[in-house]
């Protein structure tokens, strides 16, 4: 996997878009840019994934760089339930590394 | 189709004791991957199995931890002669095929408490 990083902390105003940004500047051509959340101690929940193409689904979306050295997830209307640790993993066989993620504080 | 199914959510062991963790993939998933998170740390990768086969298990520590993934039934993560230090989360995950472009779904985990 290569090396991914993101700010240990954030804070989004409820009803708000949560933009969390992650550096992968050392991506590989056939790796994938993955996003995970972790909701106090639950199981890891996957939100999105991406090439190159900006993705959208009913959770969220994800912006890649052009050059493909970053990227953005993008949680239109951030809830309460939005509070959790989120991991931007750029990874091309899925067994996936892990980094600290961003805590994510959803305020009201 | 039922997720990850991961049991027992709760297990307590004895130091000197062994664990046995099981983990049932989704319906359809041939690959297993099993991952540990100590109190207030991050996830470690474990180890990566195929059915009937350790793909990487380079996460592994090399005393008193295996895994398994036999060609019917659940993965089992076993590990014996339990110490304190290895109370913690135990979660697996699952995806249908390895390679690019392929998510994994991961269950609620298994938390062991060595006593």
């Amino acid at each position: 996997d290569a090396k991914t990083t993101q700010p240990p902390s954030m804070d989004c105003a409820e009803g708000r878009a949560a933009n969390l940004p992650c550096n992968h500047s050392t991506i590989s051509g056939n790796e994938y840019v993955y996003w995970y959340r972790q909701i106090h101690s639950q199981g890891p929940q996957y939100i999105i994934h991406g090439l190159k193409n900006n993705e959208t689904n009913e959770m969220a979306s994800l912006i890649i760089t052009e050059d493909r050295k970053s990227s953005t997830l993008i949680l239109p209307h951030a809830t309460l339930r939005d509070t959790a640790v989120y991991y931007c993993i750029a990874n091309n066989n899925n067994d996936m590394r892990f980094g600290a993620g961003t805590r994510l504080t959803v305020k009201p | 189709n039922a997720g990850v199914m991961q049991n027992p959510r709760h297990l307590v062991r004895r130091r000197g004791q062994e664990a046995r963790l099981r983990c049932s993939p989704m319906k359809g998933h041939s690959h297993v991957y099993w991952y540990r998170q100590l109190p207030e740390e991050g996830l470690k990768f474990m180890v990566y199995l195929q059915k009937e086969n350790i793909i990487d298990e380079s996460g592994m520590p090399k005393e008193r931890f295996s895994a398994e993934f036999p060609k019917e039934g659940p993965s089992i993560l076993r590990i014996q002669q339990v110490v304190r230090g290895d109370s913690a989360a135990y979660f697996c995950a699952s995806s249908p095929r390895t390679g690019t472009n392929t998510e994994a779904f991961f269950g609620q985990g298994t938390r062991l408490t060595v006593v």
